[in-house]
């Protein structure tokens, strides 16, 4: 069936230092999202790509759509301690009824 | 706008128990999907309903599990008898629609935190 894988599953990093997680489809996607959830919270919608080859940024964000529409990632600039949490890429299925959610990469940031 | 209401927060009940959580939706939101997540299994899609309809509910785990949307204000997640493996955190999220980008954005709840004892 179709997935979405992300990786890596965890990262730590040290405050300051950058962080990229990525983000696979099975299948091509018409758009894909970002949610990232704090510890012992729950997802909250960040951004959502759609073109082809798209590039968007917030702050110190940067968000990418791969040029297939398969692929994207998140990089953070600097990372901060407000950064920390689980960021999940999710796509919609083939009927375009649902999202997929991937796995998440949970960030941990050391100050 | 309150966003997406979620009751009961924290649920502790004991095994053969009957568990029901609620979930209001956005208001003027179609869709309206239950997730449930854990350590293990991550964000798993149970059900989803659009304009009070189930869609699919092919993610339901088993037989013990089961959803109502009797209308466009409000969900039931049912769980009848809950059992220690059922602890988990259940969201409920809500989105305009499910098919046309930027409609299909979810707006989660709080969540619903239940341990089975």
């Amino acid at each position: 069936g179709q997935q979405v894988m992300q990786i890596p599953q965890y990262q730590h990093v040290q405050e300051g230092e950058d962080f990229t997680t990525y983000c696979n489809s099975s299948t091509t996607l018409s758009n894909i999202q970002w949610y990232k959830q704090r510890p012992g919270g729950h997802p909250v919608f960040l951004i959502q790509l759609v073109k082809s080859g798209e590039v968007k940024k917030q702050k110190r964000l940067t968000f990418q759509f791969g040029e297939a529409k398969k692929n994207s990632s998140l990089h953070i600039t600097a990372t901060q301690t407000t950064d920390v949490g689980t960021y999940f890429c999710a796509g919609p299925n083939q009927a375009g009824t649902a999202l997929i959610f991937g796995k998440g990469t949970t960030l941990s940031v050391s100050s | 706008d309150a966003g997406v209401i979620q009751s009961p927060r924290h649920e502790v009940t004991e095994m053969g128990q009957e568990v029901t959580l609620r979930c209001k939706p956005i208001s003027g939101h179609n869709s309206l999907f239950w997730y449930r997540q854990t350590m293990m299994r991550g964000l798993e899609l149970l059900i989803y309903f659009n304009n009070n309809v189930p869609i699919d509910d092919s993610g339901m785990p088993e037989d013990r599990f089961s959803a109502k949307m009797p209308n466009a204000s409000f969900s039931t997640l049912k769980i009848q008898p809950s059992e220690p493996r059922d602890s988990a955190v259940y969201f409920c999220a809500s989105s305009r629609d499910f098919a046309e980008s930027p409609k299909n954005i979810q707006y989660f709840g709080a969540g619903t935190r239940l341990s089975v004892l």
